[in-house]
C-alpha cells in the first residue's frame, strides 16, 4: 500500500516551453500533496504544499505564476513549469499523505527528471 | 526555521559492516522520518520515528526527542543499501517536512 506514481519519469524539452507533472495516489487518498525540488548532490526542498480543492500554498522564494498547482482530486495533482528555462532544469518529487493515516506519514513518488534546453 | 544536519556526509563501507549515521535537529519536533533514496532517485520510507526506538530487519533508528537527535543504525551492510540516507522533520502545528542535508553511503564489496 501507499504508492505514489509520477508522470513523465523524465522529459526534455525547448526553452519556453510549460511541463506538465502528474502525481498520482495509486491505493490510497490524498487531501494533501508536496512538490519538491531536488539540484544535484543537494536535499530536497519543498516547493508547495498542495491541498484538494483549494488554492496551493507556496514556499517562500517559489514563484506560483511559473509553477501552477492543481490538486482537482484526491488522487492527483499536477506541476506545470510554465515558460521552462534552463535554470528551471532539476529533480521534481511530489509526495502525498493518506488521509486515514493519523501520522501524517508522507510517501514519495519516483521522481522526473526536467531538462530544459 | 529549523535546522537538520546529518552525519557524516559522505561514507564509505565495505561489505558486511555495521554503521551509525545521525540526525541533529534545532527545535522540538512532531514528527521524524528516515528515507533512502536510491541511486535513481526514489525516496524509500524506512522509518517514523518521531521517539523512541525500531526495527526493521537490519535496519533500527533511535529519536530521543528531548536531546534532539535521531541515529539510523545499519547492521550487516549490503551493496544494495548505497545511496543517500536522509532524515526529514515536522514541527509546529503543520505536516510539512524539512530535510536534513543528508548522508551519502556506498557500500563496496
Amino acid at each position: 500500500g501507499a504508492v505514489v506514481s509520477q508522470h513523465p519519469s523524465r522529459v526534455i524539452c525547448k526553452s519556453g516551453t510549460s511541463v506538465k507533472i502528474e502525481c498520482r495516489s495509486l491505493d490510497f487518498q490524498a487531501t494533501t500533496m508536496f512538490w519538491y525540488r531536488q539540484f544535484p548532490k543537494q536535499s530536497l526542498m519543498l516547493m508547495a504544499t498542495s491541498n484538494e480543492g483549494s488554492k496551493a500554498t507556496y514556499e517562500q522564494g517559489v514563484e506560483k505564476d511559473k509553477f501552477l498547482i492543481n490538486h482537482a482530486s484526491l488522487t492527483l495533482s499536477t506541476l506545470t513549469v510554465t515558460s521552462a528555462h534552463p535554470e528551471d532544469s532539476s529533480f521534481y518529487i511530489c509526495s502525498a499523505s493518506n488521509q486515514d493515516d493519523n501520522t501524517d506519514t508522507q510517501y514519495f513518488g519516483p521522481g522526473t527528471r526536467l531538462t530544459v534546453l | 526555521g529549523i535546522q537538520v544536519e546529518q552525519s557524516p556526509p559522505d561514507l564509505i563501507l565495505q561489505e558486511g559492516a555495521n554503521s551509525t549515521l545521525r540526525c541533529n535537529f534545532s527545535d522540538s519536533v512532531n514528527n521524524l522520518q528516515w528515507f533512502h533514496q536510491n541511486p535513481w532517485g526514489q525516496l524509500i520510507n524506512l522509518f517514523y520515528i518521531p521517539s523512541g526506538t525500531k526495527q526493521n530487519g537490519r535496519l533500527s533508528a533511535t529519536t530521543v526527542a528531548t536531546e534532539r537527535y535521531s541515529l539510523l543504525y545499519i547492521s550487516s551492510s549490503q551493496t544494495t543499501d548505497s545511496g543517500v540516507y536522509f532524515c526529514a522533520v515536522v514541527t509546529g502545528g503543520g505536516n510539512k517536512l524539512t530535510f536534513g542535508t543528508g548522508t551519502q553511503l556506498k557500500v563496496e564489496l
